[in-house]
């Protein structure tokens, strides 16, 4: 099975940095890959699919980029409320796996 | 609205059974695959199972392979997970999940329900 790694497992920045979470597939995937936000005590968020199409409704801060095996989430300014656990899901075939996920704070 | 709520969870020993229920509102349930993704606490999102939307093809992980079995009733707007020799690795938030295309299989999860938690213990 395909493995999916994330990193790094946690940061902390500021309001307004720029926050970059890779997402690396064992195998290629092409672009198919999902980004889902999770904010404490919530249910998961599909933020972004097809590596970098962004979900209706997610603001443009938010972006994906990336194909085959290496991924990129990018946050361009961080707000307050980005503060969350961010997962990766590889959808190629099944088994779906996730990403160990990235938790995300307020330096 | 479109809506997914489960239900079934609870505390169970190990050994034993539990079904869960997921029901759909608010889309054309048969059109799309759905999936159950499980969390345990303070850990991260794990895959569970998936089925086609006519419920022709299912699938699962390894972890829950020939213990669990998932299963769908078009008529009645709902998808199931049927739990059998529970171990205490189970215990976990329980969520139903729906594909974000139409006729989607394997896909991103655009839907997701509230969850519902389930307790292996004795």
């Amino acid at each position: 099975d395909i493995q999916m790694t994330q990193s790094p497992s946690s940061l902390s920045a500021s309001v307004g940095d720029r926050v970059s979470i890779t997402c690396r597939a064992s195998q290629d995937i092409s672009t198919y890959l999902a980004w889902y936000q999770q904010k404490p005590g919530k249910v998961p968020k599909l933020l972004i699919y097809a590596a970098s199409t962004l979900q209706s409704g997610v603001p443009s801060r938010f972006s994906g980029s990336g194909s085959g095996t290496d991924f990129t989430l990018t946050i361009s300014s961080l707000l307050p409320e980005d503060v969350a656990t961010y997962y990766c899901q590889k959808y190629n075939r099944v088994p779906q796996t996730f990403g160990q996920g990235t938790k995300v704070e307020i330096k | 609205q479109v809506q997914l709520v489960e239900s079934g969870g609870g505390v169970v020993q190990p050994g034993r059974s539990l079904r869960l229920s997921c029901a759909a509102s608010g889309f054309t349930f048969s059109n799309y695959g759905m999936h159950w993704v499980r969390q345990a606490p303070g850990k991260g999102l794990e895959w569970v199972a998936v089925i086609w939307n006519d419920g022709s093809n299912k699938y699962y992980a390894d972890s829950v392979k020939g213990r669990f079995t998932i299963s769908r009733d078009n008529s009645k707007n709902t998808l199931y997970l049927e739990m059998n020799s529970l171990r205490a690795e189970d215990t976990a938030v329980y969520y139903c999940a729906r594909t974000f295309y139409v006729w989607g299989t394997t896909d991103a999860l655009e839907i997701w329900g509230q969850g519902t938690m389930v307790t292996v213990s004795s």
